[in-house]
């Protein structure tokens, strides 16, 4: 059983740009959620896709979104970056969307994106 | 008012210590309760998870949750330099699994 992986690890853009960013779900899991985590902070939800349809967004702009594939694989597009989208990117799946028992969310490591 | 607060630090300790990390929130819907620990340039792990008020222990670590006062906690006995990470608490209301996180917590245990 593979975990959660993301690509890339780093990434550096300028302010304005666009960028894209992957994640695979753990094997089986059909949910992904992405969270932004900036320095020294928690994370904070972005959105979260079941079976290919955004099930809930968290309060971010809609230059911020995503795309979840057949095969669970997920990418977080963000445009017109802004100095403040500098942070960790986490992706997270789990078996299902409501968080219960046995819904855990598995945290991939993350890329970490500097916005110069 | 954030809806998850949690006891800032940094937090060090000699090895061997009794420590006590905490939150505290606002949202009387969350039900489901989480830690997560939390190395240096590494996504979050999950350390503990809880269902509603209670007690829940594995290994050197407890989790208590009591939702009458809004408020957990994570017990880590006899610390070991290598549980020295941010540690998170996270909780969700199962209504989906949007987690809210706390702003974490570093822990250094010293040898």
């Amino acid at each position: 059983e593979t975990g959660v992986t993301q690509s890339p690890t780093h990434l550096i853009k300028t302010r304005g740009q666009q960028v894209t960013l992957r994640c695979s779900s753990q094997s089986g899991h059909n949910t992904v959620s992405w969270y932004q985590q900036a320095l020294g902070q928690g994370p904070q939800f972005i959105f979260q896709y079941y079976r290919e349809e955004e099930n809930g967004r968290g309060n971010f702009p809609p230059r911020f979104s995503g795309l979840q594939f057949p095969n669970y694989s997920s990418e977080l597009n963000v445009n017109a970056l802004e100095l403040d989208d500098s942070a960790l990117y986490l992706c997270a799946s789990s078996l299902g969307a409501s968080g219960g028992v046995g819904e855990t969310q598995y945290f991939g490591p993350g890329t970490r994106l500097l916005v110069l | 008012q954030k809806e998850v607060e949690q006891d800032p630090g940094p937090l060090s300790v000699p090895e061997g210590a009794i420590v006590s990390l905490n939150c505290t929130y606002s949202n009387s819907a969350f039900q489901y309760f989480m830690w997560y620990r939390q190395y240096s340039r590494k996504g979050p792990e999950l350390l503990m998870y809880t269902y509603s008020s209670g007690n829940k222990e594995d290994g050197r670590f407890t989790a208590q949750v009591d939702k009458s006062s809004k408020y957990i906690s994570l017990f880590i006995r006899d610390s070991q330099p290598s549980d020295s990470a941010t540690y998170l608490c996270a909780m969700t209301t199962g209504a989906n699994s949007k987690l809210t996180f706390g702003k974490g917590i570093t822990l250094s245990v010293r040898p």
